[in-house]
C-alpha cells in the first residue's frame, strides 16, 4: 500500500527566504506526482504535476523535482512571500487512479 | 471557465438526518471522487466513480452513499449511519489517464448540530 509522508509538518520562515518542502512515497512505481496548495477552509489548488518521466517542473517561483528511484519529491519556493502562507500537499495516484495524499506541510511566511 | 462546483459551502445536519452534498463539473472528466478531510489528518477517499452508472467504495465508505447518473454530477449523501460526519468534504475529478492530474472543488463544510 502506497504511503506518502511530508516533512516538516509545519514551517515558519521570514519573508524573502528560499525554502524546500519534502515529500516521500513508499512505492516508486508512480505514474506522476501532484503538488497542491490549500488555504484555510478552501479546496485544493493544483500547483505542479510531474510525470514519472520528468525530473522537474517549474511555475513562476515554484520548482518541483521528482526522484522516483529514491521515492522523493521536493517543492522549492523561491523568495517566499506572506501570500505563500498555506498548507502544501503532495499526492500520487495508486490503483484505480485514486490519489494517496501526504498530511501536508503548513507554511507560514512572516513579514 | 471549466471547473468543479460544490454546494452548499456550509451545511448543518441534525442528528438522524440524511443530507446530500452536490458536486458538478463541466470539465468533461470521466472520473469523480469524494474525499473527507479532518483536522490533522490527510484526505481520505470515501467513494469514486470512473464512469457513469458505476462507482466503488473508497477507504471510509461506511455511512455514505453516492450516485452517478450523469457524467457531470456525483452527489454524496451522508446518512444517519455515519456517526461522526462533521468534516470538510472535497470533490474532485480527473481524466481516465490522469495525464492532467486531479481538479478539486472548493469544498463543503458539514457540521452536526
Amino acid at each position: 500500500k502506497q504511503e506518502v509522508t511530508q516533512i516538516p509538518a509545519a514551517l515558519s520562515v521570514p519573508e524573502g527566504e528560499n525554502l524546500v518542502l519534502n515529500c516521500s512515497f513508499t512505492d516508486s512505481a508512480i505514474y506522476n506526482l501532484q503538488w497542491f496548495r490549500q488555504d484555510p477552509g478552501k479546496g485544493l489548488t493544483s500547483l505542479l504535476l510531474i510525470q514519472s518521466s520528468q525530473r522537474e517542473q517549474t511555475s513562476g517561483r515554484l520548482n518541483a523535482s521528482l526522484d522516483k528511484s529514491s521515492g522523493r519529491s521536493t517543492l522549492y519556493i523561491a523568495a517566499s512571500q506572506p501570500g505563500d502562507s498555506a498548507t502544501y500537499l503532495c499526492a500520487v495516484p495508486g490503483g484505480g487512479n485514486k490519489l494517496t495524499f501526504g498530511t501536508g506541510t503548513q507554511l507560514k511566511v512572516e513579514l | 471557465d471549466g471547473g468543479i462546483t460544490q454546494s452548499p459551502k456550509y451545511l448543518f445536519r441534525k442528528e438522524g438526518q440524511n443530507v446530500t452534498l452536490s458536486c458538478e463539473q463541466n470539465l468533461n472528466h470521466d472520473a469523480m471522487y469524494w474525499y473527507r478531510q479532518d483536522p490533522g489528518q490527510g484526505l481520505r477517499l470515501i467513494y469514486y466513480s470512473q464512469i457513469v452508472n458505476d462507482f466503488q467504495k473508497g477507504d471510509i465508505a461506511e455511512g455514505y452513499s453516492v450516485s452517478r447518473e450523469k457524467k457531470e454530477s456525483f452527489p454524496l449523501t451522508v446518512t444517519s449511519a455515519q456517526k461522526n460526519p462533521t468534516a470538510f468534504y472535497l470533490c474532485a475529478s480527473s481524466l481516465p489517464d490522469l495525464n492532467y492530474g486531479y481538479t478539486f472543488g472548493s469544498g463543503t463544510r458539514l457540521t452536526v448540530v
